[in-house]
Parts: C-alpha cells; sequence; structure tokens
C-alpha cells in the first residue's frame, strides 16, 4: 500500500511570510496528525483529526498556525506569519481505527520548513 | 512538553556489538512504542508493548517495560551499520496521540 504522502519536501521562506504544507494520508485511515519536530527534539503534536474533525489542537498556536481535513481525507497545514523559530520539519502521521489495525502511527517523510 | 526522556542521548557502538537504550515517561499509559529516524525522513515503527506487558522481541530487537518505574528499554543485538538513526520511545495514553521523547542517535561504526 502506499505511504503518507508530503509535499513539498523542503521549504524556505522569509519571516513574516506564509507557507502551507500538505498531506495525503494512507487509503482509509481516519486518524490524521500533524507534528513539528525542531532539531533535535522527537516530534511534537500540533493537531489531531478524526476523519474531518479536530479531536485535539491544544498545542496549535493558533494566532498564526491553522490545519484542515476537508473530506476527511488530505489535510493542509498553514502558517501565517511565520517565524524564525517556525524552523522544523513538519510530519504527517496516519493511523486506522482500533477495529481495522494496530495503534502504530504511519509517518510521511516530513517538510523541512527554514525560515530566514 | 515531552512526556519521555532517552539515555544516553547519543550512543556509539561498534558493528556486532549490542546496543541499549532507556526511556522514562510521567504518566500512565495504555502502550509504549519504538520509532526510528534515519537522517532526513520520517519515523518508523519499530515495535509496541502494552502496559500489562514486561518484555517483548522482534527479530534483533527486545524491549521491556516497567510501569512501577515508569520506564522502558531498547535493546538492538548485534547491531549493524544498518541500524545507524535515531530511536524514539512514544507512549499512548489512550487519546490516540503520542507522546514522543527527545530521543537518542545511535551510531553504529563498520
Amino acid at each position: 500500500e502506499a505511504g503518507v504522502a508530503q509535499s513539498p519536501r523542503y521549504k524556505i521562506i522569509e519571516k513574516r511570510q506564509s507557507v502551507a504544507f500538505w498531506c495525503n494520508p494512507i487509503s482509509g485511515h481516519a486518524t490524521l496528525y500533524w507534528y513539528q519536530q525542531i532539531l533535535g527534539q522527537g516530534p511534537k503534536l500540533l493537531i489531531q483529526f478524526q476523519n474531518n474533525g479536530v479531536v485535539d489542537d491544544s498545542q496549535l498556536p493558533k494566532d498564526r498556525f491553522s490545519a484542515e481535513r476537508l473530506k476527511g481525507v488530505d489535510s493542509t497545514l498553514k502558517i501565517q506569519p511565520a517565524k524564525l523559530e517556525d524552523s522544523a520539519v513538519y510530519l504527517c502521521a496516519s493511523r486506522p481505527d482500533p477495529g481495522q489495525g494496530g495503534n502504530e502511527q504511519f509517518f510521511g517523510p516530513g517538510t523541512r520548513l527554514t525560515v530566514l | 512538553s515531552q512526556q519521555g526522556e532517552e539515555d544516553p542521548q547519543a550512543l556509539s557502538i561498534q558493528e556486532g556489538e549490542n546496543a541499549t537504550m532507556n526511556c522514562s515517561y510521567k504518566t500512565s499509559i495504555n502502550n509504549l512504542q519504538w520509532y526510528r529516524q534515519n537522517s532526513g525522513r520520517g519515523l518508523v515503527h519499530l515495535i509496541l508493548i502494552r502496559s500489562n506487558e514486561r518484555e517483548k522481541h522482534s527479530g534483533r530487537l527486545r524491549v521491556t517495560l516497567d510501569t512501577s518505574k515508569k520506564s522502558s528499554s531498547l535493546l538492538i543485538t548485534a547491531s549493524r551499520a544498518a541500524d545507524t538513526a535515531s530511536y524514539f520511545c512514544a507512549t499512548d495514553t489512550g487519546r490516540r496521540a503520542l507522546t514522543f521523547g527527545s530521543g537518542t542517535r545511535l551510531q553504529v561504526q563498520p
């Protein structure tokens, strides 16, 4: 089966600019996650979707970050305006429903964002 | 905040040696998972151990879990150069989102 797809793989922008990332999860996976991974650290959850509804966005900086999952499939994560500290790898992951598989998450390759 | 903390932060060994990484966490969990991340890539799931399990094996991997001490260890036996990567523990508290530790960077010298 195809894995989690993300684009772009790399993005360089200047501070105060906007940027958007796209994720296509594994087909049939109802749960989708966006993580932020700063260099040298583990991934930190930004937002969790179940189908097209938000389950947890408590750690999403809502003054500048937004995410949506229209139709419960693809998802986009947007940063507007970007700050220097947003430089990180943004990882998308998906997971099947408990009755359809295990508890592991499947990760995409990530988008490496550099804010200058 | 990071739920888990891995120890050591970095580990360098020779090919054929065993590598042990430890993880401590703070809250009650449903399960604990270990992931590997090669440089510049996404994370790959290695193994999951449930809160009622004490030890689990998968190929050259052995994971232990001590819920009384809130700690886990990952042992990679007979390491290979291809095992060079960062290893993360992640805890699942039942909310279906994972909380990751800070990772151990493993370097296996050929």
